[in-house]
């Protein structure tokens, strides 16, 4: 089983501010790698698929990059409404694992 | 409008079932793989099962492996799970999902979640 472990597990940042998530995989995945968010009782909301791609609606500001075994999530500057839970998720191999995610919080 | 709605969760006893059903709307049901995952209170996220479209292939997470049973109907456009020997840690929210794991496009879609309270 291929285990994501994703820093920083919370982060607190202001309006504005340039957010840097990453997922580190504990081995080589393909780019079926995926990040969602996530907010208080909601279902989980695809951002980003095929490791660099935005899902459809999502705003530019979210970025995605990386390879290999080390992923990373960009948002380059952060509205309020971005404040959320950050997921990770590889499709490369089964089973499908989950990053336990990152927590975006407001300063 | 593309829209899952599932049902079926509540309250169990340890080592009872429940079955999960999850209603397919707005596309076309019998050309896609789905999915559950599940969350568990306060917790992340855990892929749990996935079904191809024609049912041919069917893939478990190992902590539900020999006591779920994922399925479909196509003519009704319905996905099921089957959970026999509930324990408590089952309890969380389960999901249904429509995505092709190898082939995620830019539209992916979830329910709103049924809880399932697995409890003495």
């Amino acid at each position: 089983e291929i285990v994501l472990t994703q820093s920083p597990a919370a982060l607190s940042l202001s309006p504005g501010d340039r957010a840097t998530l990453s997922c580190r995989a504990s081995q080589t995945v393909s780019s079926y790698f995926v990040w969602y968010q996530q907010k208080p009782g909601q279902a989980p909301r695809l951002l980003i698929y095929d490791a660099s791609k935005r899902a459809t609606g999502i705003p530019a500001r979210f970025s995605g990059s990386g390879s290999g075994t080390d992923f990373t999530l960009t948002i380059s500057s952060l509205e309020p409404e971005d404040f959320a839970v950050y997921y990770c998720q590889q499709r490369s191999n089964w089973p499908l694992t989950f990053g336990q995610g990152t927590r975006l919080e407001i300063k | 409008e593309v829209q899952l709605v599932e049902s079926g969760g509540g309250l169990v006893k340890p080592g009872g079932s429940l079955r999960l059903s999850c209603a397919a709307s707005g596309f076309t049901f019998n050309s896609y793989s789905m999915n559950w995952v599940r969350q568990a209170p306060g917790k992340g996220l855990e892929w749990v099962s996935s079904i191809s479209s024609r049912s041919e292939h069917i893939l478990y997470a190992d902590s539900v492996k020999g006591r779920f049973t994922i399925s479909r109907d196509n003519a009704k456009d319905s996905l099921f799970l089957q959970m026999d020997s509930l324990r408590a840690d089952d309890t969380a929210v389960y999901y249904c999902t429509r995505f092709e794991a190898r082939n995620t496009g830019p539209d992916e879609y979830w329910g709103q979640g049924t809880l399932v309270t697995v409890s003495s």
